[in-house]
């Protein structure tokens, strides 16, 4: 059981909009920047999302994320078969060891119908 | 471009150890700090540890803590994972990532291909 709390796993249809969430408390997501990875089948993640709502060079706007307290949102818009994926969200927590540590979520996968 | 090429992984037994490491080349290595991320066989992502750009300081969670050891030659641009008392819940695709910061404000920016690292009892 993950600290960061995510849905196992979401679906739309191609073209549509869909949202991920990711849970936590004020000793991580509460108090820290949130990353978001994208892991394709078969390869290494790759940052979608960083400091909340930052997008890497290369990152379409079709991905946006956000805050709000203690849980975090990746939204993807306009999906595509490409996007089907297990999505990871990310972030510090200062409770869990004396120097702190940084956590995943379980993981999302998502289904493009 | 960035790239991390890890090696040194395989099959072990239980109680035995194992040296991974990570070659990185594309950026300024001493500027950033590393981490490594492991990945058990049909599950997600779990971070192992995480090394300062100058290798002073270093993290673990709980769950390695006192059997991995993390190290960094910045003369060579390569990160080290050095793990012993290998337990059999250590089998996982351990991939070696490149972190934005240290500690708190971190994230992953570049990761590598992922070497297997496989614990039989």
């Amino acid at each position: 059981q993950s600290v960061l709390t995510q849905p196992p796993s979401v679906s739309a249809a191609p073209g549509q909009k869909v949202t991920i969430s990711c849970s936590g408390s004020s000793s991580n997501i509460g108090n820290n920047y949130v990353s978001w990875y994208q892991q394709l089948p078969g390869t290494a993640p790759k940052l979608l999302i960083y400091e909340n709502n930052k997008r890497p060079s290369g990152i379409p706007d079709r991905f946006s994320g956000s805050k709000s307290g203690t849980s975090a949102t990746l939204g993807i818009t306009g999906l595509q078969t490409g996007d089907e994926a297990i999505y990871y969200c990310g972030t510090w927590d200062s409770s869990l060891s004396v120097s702190g540590s940084w956590l995943f979520g379980g993981g999302t996968k998502l289904i493009v119908l | 471009e960035v790239q991390m090429v890890e090696s040194g992984g395989g099959l072990v037994q239980t109680g035995g150890s194992l040296r991974l490491s990570c070659a990185a080349s594309g950026f300024s290595f001493s500027n950033y700090a590393m981490s490594w991320v492991r990945q058990a066989p049909g599950k997600g992502l779990e971070w192992v540890s995480g090394i300062s750009g100058s290798g002073g300081a270093t993290y673990f969670p709980d769950s390695v803590k006192g059997r991995f050891t993390i190290s960094r030659d910045n003369s060579k641009n390569t990160v080290f994972l050095q793990m012993n008392s290998l337990r059999v819940e250590d089998t996982a695709i351990y991939y070696c990532a490149k972190d934005q910061a240290y500690g708190s404000g971190s994230f992953f920016d570049y990761w590598g291909q992922g070497i297997l690292v496989t614990v039989s009892s």
